[in-house]
């Protein structure tokens, strides 16, 4: 399976800012997803992304809000702009590996 | 419509104990995939299985175990003799078989709290 690292670990940041974080891979992926976990909830697919194209999103999610990057083919980022304290969760990036997806240690987000 | 249930909320057994958790899906797709994922305190999700829709063999790896059963869309999770380090919360999950984005549809998570 491929090795994951996300960055930031975790973050407090303040209402009406941005934060962009980091996903890594240590082998070449086609297809990397960024998931929202709210606090107490499940997980929820906010857009895959493929390298070359631009990412697609779930409904509800818009690129506006959450837009990524995938600049090649072990690198992406999400934004999560103009936080809200609704923006509160654990953001996780996955690959697919042989049909099953791996993920990473996930980014813990807190807005004020 | 693709859809995971899992109905029991939180669980909690005293350490030794063997303790099931039950996943139930919804599907129209004739082939797919199912997963059980674990998530402990720290927050990563960890791979534990993946299960073929045409593949209905049970599984066993050392003291966990999986029952997949076709007829009544079920893929359920047992851990014998349970330990403090299996405290989790235990996703199961849903996928298409060999689609575009093979897009992971959750359950909403068992929080398994073993007490010593």
């Amino acid at each position: 399976s491929a090795v994951i690292s996300q960055k930031p670990s975790r973050d407090i940041c303040q209402r009406g800012t941005s934060l962009t974080i980091q996903c890594q891979v240590d082998s070449q992926v086609t297809m990397m997803f960024w998931y929202r976990q709210q606090p107490g909830q499940s997980l929820t697919l906010i857009a895959t992304a493929n390298q070359g194209s631009e990412a697609t999103y779930e409904s509800g999610f818009v690129i506006d809000k959450f837009p990524i990057s995938r600049p090649n083919l072990t690198f992406s980022t999400l934004t999560v702009s103009n936080m809200s304290p609704e923006d509160s969760s654990i953001y996780l990036c996955s690959v697919d590996w042989s049909s099953t997806q791996y993920f990473g240690p996930g980014t813990r987000l807190t807005v004020l | 419509a693709q859809k995971v249930t899992q109905a029991q909320t939180e669980i909690s057994v005293v350490e030794k104990e063997d303790v099931t958790l039950d996943c139930v899906y919804e599907t129209r797709d004739t082939t797919y995939y199912l997963f059980w994922y674990k998530q402990p305190p720290s927050g990563e999700l960890v791979f534990l299985i993946r299960r073929n829709s045409f593949d209905e063999q049970n599984e066993i790896s050392g003291r966990y175990s999986w029952n997949f059963q076709k007829s009544t869309s079920s893929f359920n999770f047992t851990i014998t003799a349970s330990q403090v380090v299996d405290s989790a919360v235990y996703f199961c999950a849903l996928s298409n078989y060999g689609g575009a984005t093979n897009k992971l549809i959750f359950g909403t998570g068992t929080l398994l709290a073993v007490q010593p």
